[in-house]
């Protein structure tokens, strides 16, 4: 079985605060997604990384894929409100297009408190 | 471009009744996923369908299946429904490269 470990599961900081949230496995993934989901609404995919070590930056979101392409961190700088959410991550351990399915983390719950 | 689409959005019922979810995907995207959503579990995957045939399926009992129609839309149905069933299920619409786009959920209660 195939499984993604993050890390914390919860989190509760101050705003302006910077946090790091984890996702680790022992597979190897061909591409891994971060999504962000808010209470009574469906996930919203924020970044895909397809290649180990690739970087990618959203606004004060820095997404990072590990050079073996198993694991996968999300930093945070400056936290506010509004990004008080659960934190998802998701991997495919095969190409989609050769029947790849979307393994899930089991989330982040980040709080920031004004 | 109109998003993904869930119907019901909330749903109540008892032991034993069977129940039927309707997802429509973005226009113009061929496949959708299912997932269950719980506290316990978190997101678990149930089927995938594509072009109107089961492309993957997860590991859940042959109480829960679906469909895709020719127009793309999907069903997922749960027959003798159990308390466990309580759940979010998502519908995802997705790109040809796999990239998913949630919808809003269906919150189904077993009471």
């Amino acid at each position: 079985t195939q499984l993604l470990e993050q890390s914390p599961q919860f989190l509760s900081i101050q705003e302006g605060e910077n946090l790091t949230v984890y996702c680790n496995s022992s597979s190897v993934f061909s591409s891994l997604q971060w999504y962000r989901q808010e209470p009574g609404e469906g996930p919203v995919l924020l970044v895909t990384v397809v290649t180990g070590g690739e970087v990618k930056k959203l606004k004060r979101l820095t997404f990072q894929f590990g050079d073996a392409r198993k694991d996968s961190s999300l930093h945070i700088t400056a936290a506010q409100p509004g990004d008080t959410g659960l934190y998802l991550c998701a991997g495919r351990t095969r190409i989609y297009n050769q029947g790849g399915k979307l393994i899930f983390g089991q989330g982040t719950e980040l709080s920031v408190k004004p | 471009k109109a998003g993904v689409t869930q119907t019901p959005r909330y749903l109540i019922k008892t032991r034993g009744q069977q129940v039927t979810l309707s997802c429509s995907p973005i226009s113009g995207h061929r496949s959708v996923s299912w997932y269950q959503q719980t506290p316990g579990q978190g997101l678990q995957f149930l089927f995938e369908y594509f072009s109107e045939t089961q492309r993957n399926k997860g590991n859940f009992p042959g109480r829960f299946s679906g469909r895709q129609f020719s127009n793309s839309r999907s069903e997922m149905n749960v027959s003798t429904l159990e308390l466990g069933d309580s759940a979010l299920y998502l519908c995802a619409s997705l790109t040809s490269s796999g990239e998913q786009f949630f919808g809003p959920g269906t919150r189904l209660t077993v009471l």
